[in-house]
């Protein structure tokens, strides 16, 4: 199983600011197994990026993704107050089980 | 639109069986590239895959899970379902239904994400 790993566990930021979200892999994961997801309570997560760095249909392109091998990012070039949430990384590959990271918690600051 | 749209019961004591129902509005299950997945979260924790199926009914599930675990699906009735025995508080969680979308080719793979949920069923296990 490939343990996702999230960094930092909450980063406190002001609108207007930048985001760089982590996350590292126990062992290699293809670029096209990578995807991310934002997740509000109440609510169910949204699909932000997948393929590491493909954004799904609707995301403002201020969210942007990359990375390779066991290192993946997630950045928000400029936060706006609706950005503020739990952000999940998530492996997906041709042999179960999938796995997501422990989530990292973006608060205002 | 695509949509799902669960329900199932919320409160259960332990050792009950948990039935969760998931139904596909807008999308039909035909199709190799599509996975139908259910998702927990328990109370302030993270995403959790308990695992999926896909439209042939072959499905795949956490090891975690694996020996109380099964997902089917109705192809006539355009449903998937999750069932999960001998269910003790550390069920407790949200429990999510969700479509994945795969490509795949002999020497290629995509994963195109989670890219519908279900509105999340809020499942409590206790005496």
């Amino acid at each position: 199983e490939i343990v996702l790993t999230q960094s930092p566990g909450t980063l406190s930021l002001s609108p207007g600011e930048r985001a760089t979200l982590s996350c590292r892999a126990s062992q290699s994961v293809t670029k096209n197994c990578l995807a991310w997801y934002q997740h509000k309570p109440g609510q169910a997560p949204r699909l932000l990026i997948h393929g590491t760095s493909s954004r799904a249909t609707g995301i403002p392109d201020r969210f942007s993704g990359s990375g390779s091998g066991t290192d993946f990012t997630l950045t928000i070039s400029r936060l706006e107050p609706e950005d503020f949430a739990v952000y999940y990384c998530q492996q997906y590959g041709r042999s179960p089980p999938t796995t997501f990271g422990g989530g990292t918690k973006v608060e205002i600051k | 639109q695509v949509q799902l749209q669960q329900w199932g019961a919320g409160l259960l004591k332990p050792s009950e069986t948990l039935s969760l129902t998931c139904a596909v509005y807008g999308a039909t299950f035909s199709g190799y590239e599509w996975r139908w997945i259910w998702i927990r979260q328990p109370p302030g924790k993270g995403l959790e895959w308990i695992g999926e199926t896909n439209h042939r009914g072959s499905s795949n599930y956490n090891p975690s899970f694996k020996t109380r675990v099964s997902i089917s699906i109705d192809t006539s009735k355009n449903q998937f379902s999750l069932q999960l025995r001998s269910m003790t508080a550390a069920d407790t969680a949200v429990y999510y239904c969700a479509r994945g979308r795969v490509g795949e080719a002999t020497f290629w793979w995509h994963f195109y994400g989670l890219d519908v949920w279900g509105q999340g069923t809020t499942v409590t296990v206790s005496s």
